[in-house]
């Protein structure tokens, strides 16, 4: 079974221009996540999709930041424009989803990561 | 937003040695707790999911435990090996909303 696929792996970029990163979950995972990673901490959630809904993107900056998963399958998270705080490693998970109480036990499956760095 | 704290932060130790870290979060409405291992360049991989208090998890030479009444978890590594080297996670599971700690980095020299 592939895991969850990321590209690029590695982006460098100066600041105010845009980039875009993309990501494919596991086949057959409702839920997808991107998450933010700074150096030191852990990640932290900036959007979460069922299937092509986005349930939870309150700590997404919508000034700079937008997604999208259009068909409920790959997503693609943009930063426009990227400022120099924006150099981190941006994570995208997937987990199977389901409904009750089970729902919460889903495990996520973890992409490799895109290393953003803006000069 | 809920607070999930990892200690120590780092760890050095010689190839052999056993070690534990800690994880603390909020011991109320508590859901699951995940851990995970993050190798340098890898993608995170799935240690253990904890649901019960009480609960008792192992793979291999590493094992964890809950206590949700008090809020923490404990990861132990026994005989720790060069390969065990990497930084621990633990995630705080709140109606599949995941809450970070910030990891331990732990170093095992040959």
């Amino acid at each position: 079974e592939a895991g969850v696929v990321q590209s690029p792996r590695y982006k460098i970029i100066e600041k105010k221009q845009p980039v875009a990163f993309w990501c494919n979950p596991i086949s057959g995972h409702n839920t997808l996540y991107w998450y933010l990673q700074n150096l030191g901490q852990g990640p932290e959630l900036l959007i979460r999709y069922e299937n092509e809904e986005a349930v939870d993107d309150s700590q997404l900056p919508k000034d700079r930041f937008s997604a999208e998963r259009l068909k409920g399958v790959d997503s693609t998270l943009k930063i426009q424009p990227a400022e120099l705080g924006d150099s981190a490693v941006y994570l995208c998970a997937s987990s199977p989803g389901g409904s009750g109480r089970a729902k919460s036990y889903n495990e996520q499956f973890f992409g490799p990561g895109t290393r953003l760095t803006v000069l | 937003i809920l607070n999930v704290e990892q200690s120590p932060q780092s760890l050095h130790v010689q190839e052999g040695d056993s070690t534990n870290f800690t994880c603390s979060f909020p011991s109320s409405n508590f859901y699951a707790l995940h851990w995970y291992r993050w190798e340098t360049a890898k993608s995170p991989e799935a240690l253990f999911v904890m649901t019960l208090n009480g609960d008792e998890k192992k793979k291999g030479r590493i094992s964890a435990t809950l206590n949700t009444k008090e809020g923490y978890s404990y990861l132990y590594i026994k005989g720790s090996q060069p390969e065990d080297s990497a930084t621990y996670l633990c995630a705080f599971n709140n109606f599949n909303k995941f809450y970070f700690g910030s990891g331990t980095k732990l170093n095992v020299k040959p």
